[in-house]
């Protein structure tokens, strides 16, 4: 089955800590996005990546940092900088030169 | 500045009503439009899309949607809803290149039986 995991469902960690969501791929895309989706926001992009080794800032990077050693695989690290870390995080991959993009089925983060 | 605006916060409708979310984008060219479906605690799935061409596209679950470039809008009908239908559903464009989407703030449909 090919399709966009997200790892684990919901994660909870204590203000202070940085925390590091999973996101792998198995579509053979060439692009990964993260975004952030609170209640009544709609969804919002946090970082996104054309290609392997190769990432740009979305609109709400701050506090956020990511990698993409592998095509497959688009980690995302909440870091003790970002002020307000509980939400629901989205990955999406999409092909390269073409425009959807597909979901996982997202991570909620609980920080206390 | 490029936005996408769904006017409707939440809509009830009842099963076998028909639907129409609305979503306007403004942006100087015509963009490419996508309508997603999300049901709670999960991730989004595509319902349809437009790149250019014919207007009214057909899209999963027997959704369709009207691009209108007069009024910039784009959208989403059925004509008959059923219960499983109840869920959030997210308008969204794509204004410049970089695939970077821009998402309406969504509009939760209740089903009533």
């Amino acid at each position: 089955d090919g399709g966009i995991t997200q790892s684990p469902k919901y994660l909870f960690r204590k203000e202070g800590q940085n925390v590091t969501l999973s996101c792998e791929q198995n579509l053979n895309h060439d692009a990964m996005y993260w975004y952030r989706q609170d209640p009544g926001q709609g969804l919002r992009l946090i970082y996104y990546s054309q290609i392997v080794n190769d990432f740009q800032k979305g609109d709400i990077a701050e506090g956020y940092s990511v990698s993409r050693e592998k095509k497959e695989s688009f980690p995302l690290t909440v870091t003790s900088a970002q002020k307000n870390p509980t939400a629901f995080y989205l990955c999406a991959s999409s092909i390269a030169g073409r425009y959807e993009q597909y979901f996982g089925p997202g991570t909620r983060l609980t920080v206390t | 500045a490029q936005s996408v605006t769904q006017p409707d916060i939440h809509i009830t409708v009842s099963e076998g009503a028909s639907l129409e979310l609305r979503c306007n984008y403004s942006y100087g060219a015509t963009p490419y439009l996508f309508w997603y479906v999300q049901s709670p605690g999960q991730g989004l799935q595509l319902l349809l899309k437009y790149f250019s061409g014919d207007t009214l596209v057909q899209g999963i679950k027997g959704f369709e949607a009207e691009f209108k470039r007069s009024q910039s809008s784009f959208n989403l009908r059925k004509p008959s809803v059923h219960w499983s239908d109840a869920a959030e559903y997210f308008c969204a464009a794509l204004m410049e290149y970089g695939n970077k989407l821009v998402f309406g703030a969504g509009t939760i449909l209740r089903v009533k039986s």
